[in-house]
């Protein structure tokens, strides 16, 4: 079981159709994280939210808009995405500590595993 | 940018067997973690190491920080086949990045043969 909750866990998207992957924890964590991840590779970081202001974009095409309502939601909403966007979406949370010597662990979610069609 | 590499990439063993995998990192490193991710699953956090030369232990599996801080190794005694899956190694370096950009490494992927 995961204190990280995604929705949906699959879901199937054309080129042209919009959508919104949701993430919710309420573990009193104020960072929050969006990763990708191919087959076989490393989570890749895409977004980190900090005290629910956006603090890291990893140079992340403008298809992928996150949004952070309060500190227990995280959304990514997804438009005009390619099939090589097609991957495992996951999002995780993290305490923040107060002398930001080292990174808290991560909780990850289940995960969406997106296609694009 | 720092990089944290990992090896080996593959890894099958019989069970019973024992296993490590490596990790090494172009920076000084101000903590790392290892992650468990099983087929078809999310990576699950297993330990953090922040000390130089510290070594921790859960049942079968011993983790080890450099003295350098620069590496990392994870090893599993006796494995078993609920040993199977993804195990990654993820740096932080607190004086080259910003808070919550954590530097995975490429994972080494177990397979156990009973």
């Amino acid at each position: 079981d995961t204190e990280v909750t995604q929705t949906p866990k699959h879901l199937v998207m054309g080129m042209t159709n919009k959508k919104s992957l949701k993430c919710e924890q309420h573990m009193g964590h104020r960072a929050m994280y969006w990763y990708k991840q191919k087959a076989k590779k490393p989570p890749e970081l895409m977004f980190v939210y900090s005290y629910e202001k956006l603090s890291i974009n990893e140079s992340v095409p403008s298809r992928f808009s996150p949004e952070c309502p309060n500190s227990s939601l995280l959304n990514l909403h997804l438009h005009a995405l390619q099939p090589e966007d097609s991957a495992l979406y996951l999002c995780a949370s993290s305490q923040i500590l107060g002398q930001l010597s080292y990174n808290s662990p991560l909780h990850f979610g289940n995960g969406t595993r997106l296609t694009v069609t | 940018g720092q990089q944290v590499m990992q090896i080996p990439q593959y890894q099958h063993v019989q069970e019973g067997e024992d296993f490590t995998t490596y990790c090494n990192s172009s920076t000084t490193l101000s903590n790392i973690q290892w992650y468990k991710q099983r087929p078809g699953g999310h990576p699950v956090f297993l330990i953090q190491l922040v000390k130089s030369g510290e070594v921790k232990k859960q049942k079968r599996l011993t983790f080890q920080f450099g003295e350098a801080k620069k590496n990392s190794s994870l090893h599993i005694t006796a494995t078993q086949t609920t040993d199977v899956g993804t195990y990654f190694c993820a740096g932080f370096n607190a004086g080259g990045t910003s808070y919550g950009k954590l530097t995975f490494g490429q994972g080494t992927i177990l397979t156990v043969h009973p």
